[in-house]
């Protein structure tokens, strides 16, 4: 069973188009996660969800927003995406810790995301 | 906010050789994780370890917080070694409803192990 799965794994699309990714997992953990990794491997954090809560909200362009229907799935919505939004996107889920400190956390597959 | 660096930013080894990465951050952390990123992509967490020593098979990893600084041992390396290692330290930040920490990764070691 895969513990933490994202769709789709590969994404092309134009310039200008709204396309979305989602996200699920079967670990049972609290809280999930958005990670952003650039052409050259470097991953940011961009947004993480506890209990259905928005918890870290990075300074990222608002046509990026996560929408999180229950806690096991935390989906990406990316509207009139740009050539710069090409990136690999990584969803992760770890559990919740006493006053918010992290805990291991699970990483998915990763969608590649490329705007032509 | 926190920095964390990594080194050396690239490795080439022969099959059979041990490497030390490095990991070093610029504020005191309650937690630390390494990474490993195969070459399709996928991110493994290899250790959890805020302080300490842990060894899992082949790896083990050293963090010594007082000292700020984390160490990765790869012994008797194999091809599927190959990939990207990351660190990751808790940083904390306040936001509107309270306090909460977020992992920031620093930049990887490249490893190639050839056989």
């Amino acid at each position: 069973d895969t513990a933490v799965s994202q769709t789709p794994k590969y994404l092309v699309t134009q310039m200008g188009n709204d396309k979305s990714i989602k996200c699920e997992q079967n670990l049972g953990h609290d809280t999930m996660y958005w990670y952003k990794q650039d052409s050259k491997k470097f991953l940011k954090i961009m947004f993480s969800y506890n209990n259905k809560e928005l918890i870290i909200n990075e300074t990222v362009p608002n046509r990026f927003s996560p929408k999180s229907p229950d806690k096991a799935h935390l989906n990406l919505h990316i509207n009139s995406l740009e050539l710069g939004d090409s990136a690999v996107y990584f969803c992760a889920s770890s559990q919740e810790n006493p006053g918010g400190r992290t805990d291991t956390q699970y990483f998915g597959p990763g969608t590649r995301l490329t705007v032509l | 906010g926190i920095q964390v660096e990594q080194s050396p930013p690239d490795l080439i080894l022969q099959e059979g050789a041990n490497s030390t990465l490095r990991c070093n951050f610029s504020d005191s952390v309650n937690n630390l994780q390494w990474f490993h990123q195969n070459p399709w992509g996928q991110l493994i967490n290899l250790f959890y370890i805020p302080s300490g020593t842990k060894q899992n098979g082949r790896l083990s990893a050293t963090t010594v917080a007082t000292e700020r600084y984390s160490l990765l041992y790869i012994s008797s390396s194999q091809t599927t070694d190959s990939g990207v290692y990351f660190c990751a330290v808790d940083e904390f930040f306040p936001y509107s409803g309270g306090s909460n920490y977020k992992l920031t990764f620093g930049k990887g070691t490249l490893l190639t192990v050839n056989p």
